[in-house]
């Protein structure tokens, strides 16, 4: 079966630190791939996406995700945090053409200290 | 102010009651989803909708039922049969369904067992 997965569930940062989430999905065909954040008290959102192209792509907020297909990774980056940017993260993905189901990851919470 | 509107915000349920979360969107997307949000767990798709009067069911569609009479409402009705149903539940909408589309979010109803 699909699955995503997130391996890190919890992560403190301090400001200005960097940030790499890790992400890994098993399907072996093209995919569109996506990050979705969800501040506190705020909708679900895209923070980015990847369905072709330059596999280094950029999103809101200064964050960036790198699709490494022979690795079946999107690892999202972010240079240095900011106490915002405290929220919990997900990485979905939707196989090429499909319905549009997305497959979740199991999220990564975020904490960003002052 | 488009959108989809999730409601009620917060609902309690009681052993053997069937309950109905509402979920509208104004952004004229043919495609609408229900996901089940659980600590841990990220989302887990519970059933989906393309078109009007139509749906499929998702990962974890047992235990809950949908109708799509309009294309603006995507009702979910979870059902006494459903027997952990405490969880966050997020209705989301498309464009029409396909492997490239964005999803958009609501606000979610958490459901609580009384």
């Amino acid at each position: 079966a699909q699955s995503v997965s997130q391996h890190n569930h919890h992560v403190i940062l301090s400001e200005a630190a960097s940030l790499e989430l890790g992400c890994n999905y098993s399907y072996g065909g093209t995919v569109n791939l996506f990050w979705y954040v969800q501040y506190p008290g705020q909708h679900l959102q895209l923070l980015l996406k990847y369905f072709s192209g330059d596999p280094l792509v950029k999103g809101i907020k200064g964050f960036e995700a790198e699709f490494i297909k022979s690795k079946f990774s999107f690892n999202l980056r972010k240079p240095s945090v900011q106490w915002s940017d405290t929220a919990e993260y997900f990485c979905a993905v939707t196989p090429s053409g499909n319905t549009g189901k997305l497959i979740f990851g199991q999220g990564t919470t975020l904490q960003v200290k002052p | 102010d488009g959108g989809i509107t999730q409601s009620p915000k917060y609902l309690f349920r009681k052993e053997g009651q069937n309950v109905t979360l509402s979920c509208e969107q104004n952004l004229n997307h043919d495609a609408m989803y229900w996901y089940r949000q659980d600590p841990g767990q990220g989302l887990r798709l519970i059933y989906y909708s393309q078109i009007v009067n139509d749906f499929q069911k998702g990962d974890i569609a047992e235990g809950y039922s949908v109708s799509r009479e309009k294309k603006e409402s995507f009702p979910l009705t979870v059902t006494s049969a459903q027997k952990n149903p405490t969880a966050f539940y997020l209705c989301a909408s498309s464009i029409d369904g396909g492997g490239g589309d964005i999803q958009y979010f609501g606000a979610g109803t958490r459901l609580s067992v009384l």
